[in-house]
């Protein structure tokens, strides 16, 4: 059964730094792009940045660029998400999804405030 | 950037309602998009990909149609599980863009 498990949420201040982690299992972890996808409160949802299958090419919302960084270590079959710089905008549910998006990690908050 | 319009924002529909949902991308993205059901305080679920194909597990009441600019999602005939938003997501070229949401209520 495919698994994707979003940790790593909390509330830090805007400045601050938080690093996510989803913990993939189910499914060959090196075949599959990987991606970040975050829901402000009453909000939609937006793409925030996503990662190939080896690794080689990152891409950003034009939003996040300079601030995060997705990483993945294929021998903890994990995807990351570090945020640095944080702002109360950057405030959400954070989800990540596997390749084109057919599944979905349960979301882990970040909450970005004084 | 594509911009992804999806309309309507929201609807009132009954149970047996035959329902459509439409995105319009700014600029072609032959086939590359997705639709999904979003309940409160769960994870986005895919029903369709590759505009028309069936996710496994999803009742066949769902189809999704167009390809190009113009794109459809249909329910035949809504069920009480149903009453969720719902998105449309092109993944043709970066940055992934998002409809605004549909918000689909009960009548």
């Amino acid at each position: 059964e495919v698994q994707l498990v979003d940790s790593g949420g909390g509330l830090v201040q805007p400045g601050g730094s938080l690093r996510l982690s989803c913990a993939a299992s189910g499914f060959t972890f090196s075949s599959f792009s990987m991606n970040w996808v975050r829901q402000a409160p009453g909000k939609g949802l937006e793409w925030v940045a996503s990662i190939k299958q080896d690794g080689s090419e990152q891409y950003y919302v034009d939003s996040v660029k300079g601030r995060f960084t997705i990483s993945r270590d294929s021998a903890k079959n994990s995807v990351y998400l570090q945020m640095n710089s944080l702002r109360v905008e950057d405030t959400a549910v954070y989800y990540c999804a596997r390749g084109l998006g057919g599944f979905w990690g349960q979301g882990t908050l970040v909450t970005v405030s004084s | 950037d594509i911009q992804m319009t999806q309309s309507p924002s929201s609807l009132s529909a009954s149970v047996g309602d035959r329902v459509t949902i439409t995105c319009r991308a700014s600029q072609g993205i032959r086939n590359d998009l997705g639709w999904y059901q979003q309940k409160p305080g769960k994870a986005p679920k895919r029903l369709i990909y590759a505009a028309s194909s069936l996710q496994s597990g999803v009742p066949s009441r769902f189809s999704g149609s167009g390809s190009g600019t113009e794109f459809t999602l249909t329910i035949s005939s809504l069920q009480p599980e149903d009453f969720a938003t719902y998105y449309c997501l092109q993944h043709n070229t970066y940055p992934w863009t998002f409809g605004q949401g549909t918000k689909v209520e009960i009548k």
